[in-house]
């Protein structure tokens, strides 16, 4: 089964608008964290934002922020007031305390701003 | 710049080929990680060191890879007798090993066509 589902293989915003990029994962581990990260054309993974398992509180990064739904295991980025340079494909990982160091990806959402 | 670089950024070689891979971690960090992504996919684990140690290895990496961290510093990543199937980009991201929060930070990447 597939660690880090991402059902939207590509999603437009018009600019200034704001946009819900969806992110569902598996995982039996108690302990967990969850990454979103942008990937532009120059093939670059930014990091963007974090949300541990056990946080009570969404994440929030400037314009990011994570809409953690624990029972439903969703992780949603939003993404306030799109910016032009917003446009990139972004990633949703998952890592596990009890599966050693790696991150699991998912297959990513394709965003374009409109202007 | 200290973020993570990769050298080359773009390789093109002949199937059956040898060809090596450098990383250039961020200075202060003792994890570096082994990326590899396709086309439309998220990147995928293949290995991890902690200093010079590698502690991890994906199944993905078949007897033609191989990865050094000679001295706890850069690294490589060599593939043996490529194949068309080795096309894919890989990344390299390293971090400070600080529990489910650890951020990996990322590289270029580096392109790898095989012809």
């Amino acid at each position: 089964a597939q660690k880090i589902t991402q059902t939207q293989p590509g999603m437009f915003v018009q600019e200034k608008e704001a946009v819900t990029l969806d992110c569902t994962y598996d995982t039996s581990d108690q302990s967990y964290g969850l990454f979103w990260y942008k990937q532009p054309s120059s093939g670059e993974m930014i990091f963007l934002i974090y949300q541990g398992s056990y946080d009570e509180q969404n994440a929030t990064e400037g314009r990011y922020s994570l809409n953690f739904q624990k029972a439903r295991k969703s992780a949603n980025l939003v993404i306030s007031a799109s910016q032009l340079g917003d446009s990139a494909m972004y990633f949703c990982a998952m890592r596990e305390a009890l599966s050693g160091n790696q991150f699991y990806f998912g297959t990513g959402t394709s965003l374009t701003v409109i202007p | 710049d200290t973020g993570v670089s990769q050298d080359p950024r773009h390789k093109i070689t002949k199937r059956g080929q040898n060809v090596t891979f450098r990383c250039d971690p961020i200075s202060e960090h003792n994890r570096l990680y082994w990326y590899r992504q396709t086309l439309g996919q998220g990147p995928e684990f293949l290995t991890y060191f902690q200093n010079e140690a590698q502690l991890e290895k994906s199944r993905l990496l078949s007897d033609r890879f191989s990865a050094e961290r000679p001295k706890g510093s850069f690294s490589t990543l060599e593939i043996q007798r490529t194949e068309q199937g080795d096309s894919a980009m890989y990344l390299c991201a390293s971090s400070l090993g600080q529990g489910l929060k650890e951020t990996q930070y990322f590289g270029p990447g580096t392109r790898l066509l095989v012809l």
